[in-house]
């Protein structure tokens, strides 16, 4: 079983519909919770990142982390069609004044149509 | 003013060959990185590097090397290259050190190998 599990997609939406996009995880260590966007031929980028259960809001993104059921989401509101990538989480475990590096989940490919 | 940008872009070549993939940041980062994207956009680190030390070497066959030039380049060199290491690779790069996650990874665009 891999630490982190996304399911691949692909995801097709019409614009303006929300998005939810998925990852669970075993690890309970994991701490840092991230989501990388990343449109073809790029690389990844950057979306939104939370140290915390809860919610964390930015714009049209909201990251909602739930470490009880070591479940993470990313929510995309009026989705449009420049939002069509794939969607990574990655997380970290952070102990002992030290950090490993970023798992990655598969990727999600979101496609969302005009 | 690209801030991650690793060369060449396309890689084609033939089982058995040598071959090197450059990366250059200008972001002033003290920590750089390969990843490795299979067909499945898994991406998984394969090396760090912090100011020119070797920090994280993940299980990745010895036929893979990096090398350091200094803080702002990490270079990936592959000896007797195999029909499995097509893939995307990316350098990438943080300031781990300094902030720890604060300082997200800027990624290149990667580059993409064909062994044939």
């Amino acid at each position: 079983q891999k630490e982190v599990e996304q399911d691949p997609g692909p995801l097709s939406v019409p614009e303006g519909a929300i998005v939810s996009l998925n990852c669970t995880y075993s690890n309970s260590a994991f701490q840092y919770f991230m989501w990388y966007r990343q449109y073809s031929r790029k690389g990844p980028e950057l979306l939104m990142y939370t140290y915390s259960s809860g919610n964390k809001e930015d714009g049209r993104f909201t990251a909602q982390v739930d470490k009880s059921s070591k479940y993470i989401s990313l929510f995309i509101r009026d989705s449009q069609p420049s939002d069509s990538a794939t969607y990574l989480c990655a997380m970290a475990e952070i102990s002992s004044g030290s950090a490993r590096q970023l798992t990655f989940g598969s990727g999600t490919q979101l496609t969302v149509l005009p | 003013d690209t801030a991650v940008s690793q060369t060449p872009k396309y890689l084609v070549t033939q089982m058995g060959n040598d071959k090197s993939i450059k990366c250059e940041q200008n972001l002033g980062h003290d920590t750089m990185y390969w990843y490795k994207q299979d067909s499945k956009k898994f991406l998984k680190i394969m090396f760090s590097y912090n100011n020119k030390e070797l920090i994280i070497n993940e299980t990745v066959p010895n036929r893979f090397s990096p090398k350091s030039p200094d803080k702002a380049h990490l270079n990936l060199h592959i000896n007797s290259l195999e029909l499995g290491d097509s893939a995307v690779y990316f350098c990438a790069s943080s300031d781990f050190k300094r902030r720890g996650y604060n300082s997200p990874l800027h990624f290149g665009n990667g580059t993409r190998l064909t062994v044939t």
